[in-house]
């Protein structure tokens, strides 16, 4: 399907584990976000992507790290999860100088 | 820098009024984007609108306006005749030309439409 999809939709696991969240985008944008959205916190930026192997950090990037080897993915690892990263995340994208994000459907995950 | 002011955390209003969605932005750069989004309860953010800088004329989509003011740099929303399918929260945001890198959002306003 077209779009941009995020897999799993929901995780639960245990403090310390890996877990690593999928996002995949069929529109070939070069740009490719993650954010957490946690309640008074809004979304906050963790890390973005402008293409391939091209990634840098964002606002709360501690905890989490990201690669891109190809365009259309952008996972996110938790190498070792802790109870401060239970939240929703959202994967987006966006073409060249359009300025506008596009979302996936988010994943909610919860450490236990 | 870039800021988005978004005062109003929660209105509640009754079905078929109209409620009007305050954004003010901060930004030294003379060309920037605007826009809104909107998550309802089930979750996923929905693109509503984007407006450039040069760009002041009002818009209107169906029951949903926009009115953008540089001269008070804010980028209102407003809905008219409003439905309980409004209910959602509302994000304003704002990025800055050739800054595909960096989208700054408001942390949001909480609509509920009271049937």
């Amino acid at each position: 399907d077209a779009g941009i999809t995020q897999s799993p939709r929901y995780k639960i696991t245990e403090t310390g584990r890996q877990v690593t969240l999928m996002c995949h985008q069929t529109w070939s944008h070069s740009y490719m976000f993650w954010y957490r959205q946690d309640l008074g916190h809004g979304l906050r930026l963790i890390y973005y992507s402008a293409a391939a192997d091209i990634t840098d950090k964002g606002e709360v990037p501690d905890g989490y790290v990201v690669s891109r080897s190809k365009t259309e993915n952008f996972p996110l690892t938790l190498e070792s999860a802790t109870r401060s990263q239970t939240s929703v995340y959202f994967c987006a994208s966006t073409g060249q100088g359009r300025g506008e994000q596009f979302f996936g459907p988010g994943t909610r995950l919860t450490v236990l | 820098a870039q800021k988005v002011t978004q005062a109003q955390t929660e209105i509640s209003v009754v079905e078929k009024e109209d409620v009007t969605l305050d954004c003010v932005y901060e930004t030294r750069d003379t060309t920037y984007y605007l826009f809104w989004y909107k998550q309802p309860p089930s979750g996923e953010l929905v693109f509503l609108i984007r407006r450039n800088s040069f760009d002041e004329q009002n818009e209107i989509s169906g029951r949903y306006s926009w009115n953008f003011q540089k001269s008070t740099s804010s980028f209102n929303f407003t809905i008219t005749a409003s439905q309980v399918v409004d209910s959602a929260v509302y994000f304003c945001a704002l990025s800055e030309r050739g800054r595909d890198d960096k989208i700054i959002f408001g942390k949001g306003t909480r609509l509920h439409i009271l049937p």
